[in-house]
């Protein structure tokens, strides 16, 4: 069963608008999110966190939104521009299970076009 | 240059053949890890390390070995490889008092 659920495989967008990238959980220890982003050829870099003792986090034109109550997270871009362009992975831990062991959602692949 | 390096990048080998993949950190970090990705199913534990001598297993370990015989250093070892190892690999350190794990450039290994 998947712990870490992001069900779009896939979103396309305008550059300029909004990106909005959901994530869902089911494991209720989940206390630290973290948005992972990956080029192709490359390994996935650090985006953004959120612990769960907040509810928004923002980091420029990146903002990760917590709601606990429904287990959901989303990241939002804004503006989207064409570089960021590439797969976004949700990942969740839990500190009181070993720490680092990240459960990482399937991706979302984004698309902004010029 | 704070950096994970993974080698080879790319390998491609036969069923059976024994193979390391080496993973090096130059950050001092404790925690270091592997990950699969394979098409569908995103970024997948098979071992992770909190510091020398100390490993254990991740959602998918089976086929894998590791060691941690220096804090910089965990290779992955795939005693007798098959097909359904054929994959990318990632490498992962993180410092103990964070959560962000800095990852490697990839791996990819083919099994025929």
């Amino acid at each position: 069963d998947q712990q870490v659920k992001q069900n779009s495989p896939s979103l396309s967008v305008q550059e300029g608008r909004i990106s909005i990238l959901n994530c869902d959980y089911t494991n209720s220890m989940f206390d630290y999110f973290l948005w992972y982003k990956k080029y192709p050829a490359e390994g996935p870099t650090f985006l953004i966190s959120i612990s769960s003792i907040k509810d928004k986090n923002e980091d420029g034109r990146f903002t990760v939104f917590l709601n606990k109550s429904a287990k959901h997270l989303s990241l939002h871009i804004v503006p989207s521009q064409p570089g960021d362009s590439a797969v976004y992975f949700c990942a969740a831990s839990a500190t009181g299970g070993s720490q680092g062991n990240l459960i990482f959602g399937k991706g979302t692949k984004l698309s902004v076009k010029p | 240059e704070a950096q994970v390096t993974q080698n080879p990048r790319y390998l491609i080998t036969v069923t059976g053949k024994k193979l390391t993949v080496t993973c090096s950190q130059n950050m001092n970090h404790e925690y270091m890890s592997w990950y699969r990705q394979d098409p569908g199913l995103g970024l997948r534990q098979i071992y992770y390390s909190m510091n020398v001598e100390v490993t254990d297993k991740g959602d998918v370990p089976e086929g894998y070995k590791v060691s941690r015989k220096e804090k910089r250093n965990f290779p992955l070892i795939l005693e007798s490889p098959s097909p359904n190892q054929t994959s990318l690999y990632f490498c992962a350190s993180m410092d103990r008092e964070g959560y962000e794990q800095y990852f490697g450039p990839g791996t990819r290994l083919t099994v025929t």
